[in-house]
């Protein structure tokens, strides 16, 4: 069974560029919720997405965008990177409302 | 809105001691709580969670947990520390809302010496 997977797994960028990012859920879930974690920090919620709707979104300015599939993937864009836009940014997925996520391995962006 | 704190940035014990890593949360109700484990380069892994009932809950890897509800706790403990267990550790708190929104403290590094 194939857990939450993630592309790609590192990505630079320059300042001012677009970038999107690619999340599939484990097996059986329906929820898919990304999360920005910069260096030494904790995670920080971005949004979350269910039957293809953004359900709640963070403290994350619109530049940040996104979009499930109706095969639940997900995709997280962000437009005009910033250099404090570098992180890692993790996805993780769940069934329904569940608050048991499973988390993929992330996408190390770094903007230059 | 929830909060998260865990005091200590980095902790060192050795091999075969025990460990203990503190969290404190700040919630009204109830909290589903949550551990979690991130080695260097990798994701997150879920250790553990509380959600209700027994207020000592078991997880992977030989760790468990203790919910207190009088001291906002969900500390963090193995009996025995393996050189393998040298990594992140982080405590989150499932936040209120329209979405099953986590809220992660900012990690305690633990180091493991032989």
């Amino acid at each position: 069974d194939a857990g939450v997977t993630q592309s790609p797994t590192h990505l630079i960028k320059t300042r001012g560029q677009q970038v999107t990012l690619r999340c599939s859920p484990k097996s059986g879930h329906d929820t898919v919720s990304w999360y920005q974690q910069a260096l030494g920090q904790g995670p920080q919620f971005i949004f979350q997405y269910y039957e293809e709707e953004e359900r709640q979104r963070g403290n994350f300015p619109d530049r940040f965008s996104g979009h499930q599939f109706p095969n639940y993937s997900s995709e997280l864009n962000v437009n005009a990177l910033l250099l404090g836009d570098s992180a890692l940014y993790l996805c993780a997925s769940s069934p329904g409302f569940s608050y048991e996520q499973y988390f993929g391995p992330g996408t190390r962006l770094t903007v230059t | 809105a929830q909060s998260v704190t865990q005091p200590d940035i980095h902790i060192t014990v050795s091999e075969g001691a025990s460990l203990e890593l503190r969290c404190n949360y700040s919630y009204g109700a109830t909290p589903y709580l949550f551990w979690y484990v991130q080695s260097p380069g990798q994701g997150l892994q879920l250790l553990l969670k509380y959600f209700s009932g027994d207020t000592l809950v078991q997880g992977i890897k030989g760790f468990e947990a203790e919910f207190k509800r009088s001291q906002s706790s969900f500390n963090l403990r193995k009996p025995s520390v393996h050189w393998s267990d040298a990594a992140e550790y982080f405590c989150a708190v499932g936040d209120t809302g329209t979405a099953s929104k986590l809220t992660f403290g900012t990690g305690t590094r633990l180091q493991v010496t032989l």
